[in-house]
């Protein structure tokens, strides 16, 4: 059974410029969620999306946005880059949203470099 | 707002020893409570998912327990190998999941 993949492992931007990152979740697996991570601030929850919808959303700019396809698979985009957004971003997958049981599986990240 | 706390943020001991990780939360109305290993540079691994209608789950050297009325959990790790060196997060999930910043151990051959 696949894990959840995260596409590209690394990316290196300018500031400015804009990315997408993209997340596979595991088969059958209805709830993408996003996190940033970085030394200073752990890990911090960008936005959670089921059946194509956000359900929760962190406290980031409008900067930061995300989408679900039909096939559960999820984007987020960072515009307008800033060497702050250098992080490993991590999306994990859950069967269903926030029903007791079910956990999260993460993916291995996307590690972000803003120069 | 729920905060997630993990005491300590550092532990070093050598192989062999039994260990306690701490985590504590300050809303007791969660789903669930998940254990996380991350190595440097990687993904999030799941060590053990417990139910808020549980007290505890076991998984080979791994046992962590719940208190949802004291917003506790604690992670026992038996026999400590230097495999075991990692940082270990915990989350709390009620709608989205909190995370703690974690506890990074150094398992010492």
């Amino acid at each position: 059974k696949a894990g959840v993949t995260q596409t590209p492992r690394y990316l290196i931007k300018t500031r400015g410029q804009q990315v997408t990152l993209s997340c596979s979740p595991i088969s059958g697996h209805r709830s993408v969620s996003w996190y940033q991570q970085t030394p200073g601030q752990g890990l911090q929850f960008l936005f959670e999306y089921f059946s194509e919808t956000q359900r929760n959303k962190g406290n980031f700019p409008g900067r930061f946005s995300g989408r679900q396809f039909s096939n559960s698979r999820s984007e987020m985009n960072v515009s307008t880059l800033e060497l702050g957004d250098s992080a490993l971003y991590l999306c994990a997958s859950s069967l269903e949203l926030g029903f007791v049981g079910y956990g999260y599986t993460f993916g291995s990240g996307t590690r972000l470099t803003v120069v | 707002k729920q905060e997630v706390t993990q005491i300590p943020a550092a532990l070093s001991v050598p192989e062999g020893e039994n260990l306690v990780l701490n985590c504590s939360f300050t809303d007791s109305a969660i789903y669930n409570l998940q254990w996380f290993r991350q190595d440097p540079g990687k993904g999030l691994t799941s060590l053990l998912l417990i139910q808020s209608s549980q007290r505890e789950q076991t998984s080979g050297r791994l046992n962590a327990s719940l208190d949802k009325s004291s917003g506790r959990s604690t992670l026992y790790i038996a026999a400590s190998q230097p495999g075991d060196s990692a940082t270990y997060l915990c989350a709390v999930k009620a709608g989205k999941s909190t995370f703690g910043d974690g506890t990074t151990l150094t398992v010492k051959p």
